[in-house]
């Protein structure tokens, strides 16, 4: 009965492929999120989605593009992957876009080598 | 520019003692207050709101400071299994930006 799930939980990759990771929700959550957390452990926005609309595209390159079939599900794809792309990937949801709680999943850790 | 500090520790504190961290936060236009923790290898989760006449949990007390910007967290009686590193989070009610975290302040209590 897991909130928030994302699948794989680990994943070790080289330089220049393709991968997703995909996530899902079942909190009946209007809005999703995906948040990286680098190794000096900051974590920080790069997309979320509301009712299937892209509401915020923080600065992240363009080889990182989010996916939502429905309201319930948001997977991320990373293009070219680079060294400097290994970090957690946490994805997220909260009711709604307005500064409530949000609920993670239990992360991504992403390696590229 | 939305910025939460945080003073990233770590605090190395005895079972049992009692502590405190704060955060502030640089937008006075910030309308949720939140406290989440995370242990080593794990996700984030909430701790505790912040509302503005101060609220307690347990042993945790959370405290919101408007007119300074800043939020503390107390914890009493502190045991073992509080160590992890506590995340300042901040929201705007209304807005598509979703939450802002804090780098974090790591706790480590010892036996």
């Amino acid at each position: 009965d897991t909130a928030v799930s994302q699948t794989p939980k680990y994943l070790v990759t080289q330089m220049g492929n393709d991968k997703s990771i995909k996530c899902e929700q079942n909190l009946g959550h209007d809005t999703m999120y995906w948040y990286k957390q680098d190794s000096k452990k900051f974590l920080k926005i790069m997309f979320s989605y509301n009712n299937k609309e892209l509401i915020i595209n923080e600065t992240v390159p363009n080889r990182f593009s989010p996916k939502s079939p429905d309201k319930a599900h948001l997977n991320l794809h990373i293009n070219s992957l680079e060294l400097g792309d290994s970090a957690v990937y946490f994805c997220a949801s909260s009711q709604d876009a307005g500064g409530n709680t949000i609920y993670f999943g239990e992360g991504s850790w992403l390696t590229v080598v | 520019r939305k910025e939460v500090e945080q003073d990233p520790g770590p605090f190395n504190v005895p079972e049992g003692a009692t502590v405190a961290f704060n955060c502030t936060y640089s937008n006075s236009a910030s309308q949720s207050f939140f406290w989440y923790r995370q242990d080593c290898r794990k996700e984030p989760k909430l701790l505790m709101s912040v509302y503005s006449s101060g609220n307690e949990d347990g042993r945790f007390t959370a405290q919101l400071n408007r007119a300074s910007q800043y939020i503390s967290l107390l914890i009493r009686d502190s045991k073992l299994s509080d160590s992890a590193t506590y995340l300042c989070v901040v929201g705007f009610r209304g807005s598509a930006d979703g939450l802002t975290f804090g780098k974090g302040t790591h706790l480590i209590i010892q036996p």
